[in-house]
């Protein structure tokens, strides 16, 4: 199956460490990459390969997989950091093709 | 700096044809993928499909194959998406996305573009 699920929904106390996962049979073969998506904004990638983050990406942000799920972890979560988050799986020509569902990140 | 400046919101009646636009500026347009990605109201992010502006290799995720029509003119450094008969259900925004290298990653997305569709 190319779907990945993600839990609709999370919330997490300003400062504390939040896990937003990610399930998948395709995570077994390929990383996922993550997007933050704040309201009437564009995507925007925070995450990728095993543990990369692109430039301007705070350290806050890590990642992790273990068999079919893949973990985006915020260490000390910000208020800025409120958000949508999607997974990513790209398909065998390298093509990142499949979005899960979404996660709304809610900081208290 | 990699930009991806897309065309402006469009309002159309069902029936109607619309093609919108990315221009690519910052780098070689030609030699990466760009894809499309919908977001309808209050919804998620779906992937459209991606082409390769060089030679115009095209392809496209099942559901939108025969739906939407994806092209790119890479005299300009713009990518096209291009429907010929609206309906409501295309009310939504959609976004062009750079795919960055071989990371299977976009690492650089438009701002977007609505299209409301409505009688």
């Amino acid at each position: 199956s190319s779907e990945l699920t993600q839990d609709p929904s999370v919330s997490v106390a300003l400062g504390q460490t939040v896990r937003i996962t990610c399930q998948g049979d395709s995570l077994r073969s390929y990383y996922a990459s993550w997007y933050q998506q704040k309201p009437g904004q564009a995507p925007l990638l925070v995450l990728y390969a095993k543990n990369k983050r692109p430039s301007g990406i705070p350290d806050r942000f890590s990642g992790s997989t273990s068999g079919n799920t893949a973990s985006l972890t915020i260490t000390g979560a910000q208020a800025e950091d409120e958000g949508d988050y999607y997974c990513n799986s790209r398909d065998s020509s390298g093509h990142p093709v499949v979005f899960g569902g979404g996660t709304k990140l809610t900081v208290l | 700096e990699v930009q991806l400046v897309q065309s402006g919101a469009e309002v159309k009646k069902p029936g109607e044809s619309l093609k919108i636009s990315c221009e690519g500026s910052g780098y070689s347009f030609s030699y990466y993928w760009i894809a499309w990605v919908r977001q309808m109201p209050g919804k998620g992010l779906e992937y459209m499909g991606i082409i390769y502006p060089a030679d115009s290799d095209t392809k496209y995720s099942p559901s939108f194959q025969g739906q939407v029509t994806i092209s790119a003119d890479k005299s300009t450094n713009t990518a096209y998406l291009h429907w010929s008969t609206l309906t409501a259900s295309d009310t939504a925004i959609y976004f062009c996305a750079r795919r960055g290298g071989d990371a299977g990653i976009f690492d650089s997305w438009g701002q977007g573009t609505l299209v409301t569709v409505s009688s």
